[in-house]
């Protein structure tokens, strides 16, 4: 069964600084992994989406990478702003049985920048 | 606007009543899926749909819920006899599913279900 991990499940930095939020999921067979970012009582906004044969994604401020063998995915945030506070989700779209799209997620680290 | 939206925002009802929430996908979007998220977790797969036809059924996807897409457009999901712990906010989201296309999920704004 594929289960998402994320670490921390909390983090505050300073403005300006630069940060790096993980994502660990124990079945390497995955199609993509997407991450999202959530405000509170909102719906989820996509980032980025790494394609498995892909090793990482850049939008922005954002890097994304991916290392399937070993499970893993970074979410890069260059020079940190206030309007980056949110909770960040990391999600897989596994490649196996009859599972045809639906998304597995971790429960998320949420991010405070403090001005 | 030509995202993904959901209707209503906000439902409080009382324990046993039925309700029925929709969701608007992204125009083409062929696939439509809904998850249910509670406070401090990820969403939940809960089913999804390929055009009209209903795909996958979580088992979190009780008797009590029903989901419909019958024009393979909006769809609806609805839960009978609400119980309290089917408080929690109903995500829906849609995609542009084949071959040699990325499958990216796009998200609505959710339903936030309270059940006094």
């Amino acid at each position: 069964k594929q289960e998402v991990t994320q670490i921390p499940a909390a983090l505050s930095v300073p403005e300006g600084e630069n940060l790096v939020l993980n994502c660990s999921f124990t079945d390497s067979a995955i199609y993509n992994l997407q991450w999202f970012r959530q405000d509170p009582g909102k719906g989820l906004t996509s980032l980025l989406l790494i394609q498995s044969s892909q090793r990482e994604q850049t939008s922005g401020r954002l890097n994304a990478s991916l290392d399937k063998s070993s499970g893993r995915s970074t979410l890069y945030i260059a020079a940190s702003q206030p309007g980056d506070s949110a909770t960040y989700l990391c999600a897989v779209r596994p490649a196996y049985g009859g599972s045809q799209g639906n998304l597995i997620f971790g429960k998320g680290t949420k991010l405070s920048v403090k001005p | 606007d030509t995202g993904v939206s959901q209707d209503p925002r906000h439902k409080i009802t009382k324990r046993g009543q039925n309700v029925t929430f929709r969701c608007d996908p992204i125009s083409e979007h062929n696939r439509l899926y809904w998850y249910r998220q509670t406070l401090g977790q990820g969403p939940e797969f809960l089913t999804y749909f390929q055009n009209e036809a209903q795909l996958e059924k979580s088992r979190l996807l009780s008797d009590r819920f029903s989901a419909e897409r019958p024009k393979g457009s909006f769809s609806t999901l609805e839960i009978q006899r609400t119980e309290q712990g089917d408080s929690a906010m109903y995500l829906c989201a849609s995609s542009l599913g084949g071959l040699a296309v990325k499958n990216e999920q796009f998200f609505g704004p959710g339903t936030r279900l309270t059940v006094l």
